[in-house]
């Protein structure tokens, strides 16, 4: 059984570009969420899909917006980026979309914007 | 708003030890708690979750509790080990997403 994968591991941008994260779900996995973490801060949720539709945003702007691909795996897009999306971007997998489900955390993507 | 607050930022104990950690919650009643563990540069790994109908949860060394009255969890590492030493996040549930806290940085001293 292959664990939830991420990529890449660290991206340095500059203010105003575009970024795109990668996430390949646990085996088995019909959901996916993503989570941004700041330095010394808890996960923030940013948006869940399940079977390739959005289903739940937490308070993030429209210019952070995903995609589920029919595997389940997983993009995050960041467009105009700003200093303060620098952060550790986790993306988790679990069996269904209930929140009470076990999330199965990759080990993330490291953004730093300059 | 509905918060979830974890008291401690950083707790240090002897290897041995018992590690009693907090996770209060405020305006709200969830239905679940979850407990991860995340290592630096590290994605959160789940422990163990409670139910509001639960009192207590058990895993090997691990212990959790949940008080409605008090608003508020416990999590509890028996027997610590310096291999404890991370941060221990609490999350309440959503509608289809976890409220994280901003977790306690345990150390366990050998």
């Amino acid at each position: 059984e292959t664990g939830v994968t991420q990529s890449p591991t660290h991206l340095i941008k500059t203010r105003g570009q575009q970024v795109t994260l990668r996430c390949s779900s646990q085996s088995g996995h019909n959901t996916v969420s993503w989570y941004q973490q700041a330095l010394g801060q808890g996960p923030q949720f940013i948006f869940q899909y399940y079977r390739e539709e959005e289903n739940g945003r937490g308070n993030f702007p429209p210019r952070f917006s995903g995609l589920q691909f029919p595997n389940y795996s997983s993009e995050l897009n960041v467009n105009a980026l700003e200093l303060d999306d620098s952060a550790l971007y986790l993306c988790a997998s679990s069996l269904a979309r209930e929140s009470y489900n076990e999330q199965f955390f990759g080990p993330g993507t490291r953004l730093t914007v300059l | 708003s509905q918060k979830i607050e974890q008291n401690s930022e950083a707790l240090n104990i002897q290897e041995g030890k018992t590690a009693t950690l907090t996770c209060n919650y405020t305006n709200y009643s969830p239905a679940y708690l979850q407990w991860y563990r995340q290592d630096p540069g590290r994605g959160p790994v789940f422990l163990l979750l409670i139910r509001e109908n639960e009192k207590e949860k058990r895993k090997e060394r691990l212990k959790v509790t949940f008080d409605t009255t008090l608003k508020q969890s416990l999590f509890h590492i028996t027997a610590s080990q310096p291999a404890d030493s991370a941060t221990y996040l609490c999350a309440r549930t959503g509608a289809n997403n976890l409220f994280f806290g901003t977790g306690t940085r345990l150390t366990v001293i050998p």
